[in-house]
């Protein structure tokens, strides 16, 4: 158990659908990035949340979006689904706002769109 | 450009000998940090080493150990002893420093399957 912890493990859902994924960072991390790994694109880097906070956005469509709550645990939202939006979705945290020696990993989100 | 670059995209081991994987990195920070990731086919990502560049020493981490040239910009990844386990896929990825703000993601090379064999 890394201490990242990924809900569900695996998601099947059709085209135009939304889904919220979920991710509790290990304790007394403050940051949450959030990973796209498809097989065509490699690992993407999706959008960091800091104490709260959006701190960066990277690769991530219009019809994604997340938060991070008080408690710390982040949620990805993706709308409208695409066959294209199938891949495993991994969430990872860090201490900050130190310059980071480990960024522990979720054991990731399989969504698979039909 | 790519910041991180893998050109090898499987590697085959015998079982209990050395393997080295290879990573390129690019930046113009003075200050980050160079981790490997291990991938088994059950998809999680397992941390292996981290290397930051300031410091003095290569990194090791029991049968790992990073092989870091500076000046070349490559930290090779060097598994000693190879185990059938770990047949895996391998990433490494760079966390830059200044020039990323106060963000601190790390970016991704297109990774190396790596297979051990018996």
């Amino acid at each position: 158990d890394s201490g990242v912890t990924q809900t569900p493990k695996h998601l099947i859902t059709a085209t135009g659908q939304r889904v919220t994924l979920r991710c509790s960072p290990r304790s007394g991390d403050l940051s949450v990035y959030w990973y796209q790994q498809s097989l065509d694109q490699g690992l993407q880097f999706l959008i960091q949340y800091y104490n709260g906070e959006e701190r960066a956005k990277g690769n991530i469509l219009e019809r994604f979006s997340a938060q991070q709550f008080p408690d710390l645990h982040s949620e990805l939202n993706l709308s409208s689904l695409e066959l294209g939006d199938s891949a495993l979705y991994f969430c990872a945290s860090s201490v900050e706002p130190q310059y980071s020696r480990r960024y522990t990993f979720g054991s990731g989100t399989r969504l698979t769109v039909v | 450009a790519q910041k991180i670059t893998q050109t090898q995209p499987g590697m085959f081991v015998q079982e209990k000998e050395a393997v080295t994987l290879d990573c390129t990195y690019d930046t113009s920070d003075p200050s980050y940090g160079l981790f490997w990731y291990k991938q088994p086919s059950s998809g999680e990502m397992i941390f292996l080493i981290y290397q930051g560049s300031y410091d003095q020493q290569n990194a090791t981490e029991g049968r790992y150990s990073l092989n870091f040239q500076k000046a070349r910009k490559s930290a090779n990844l060097v598994i000693s002893a190879s185990q059938l386990g770990d047949s895996a896929m391998y990433f490494c990825a760079m966390r830059e420093g200044r020039s990323s703000g106060s963000a601190r993601q790390l970016t991704f090379g297109s990774g190396t399957q790596l297979t051990v064999l018996p």
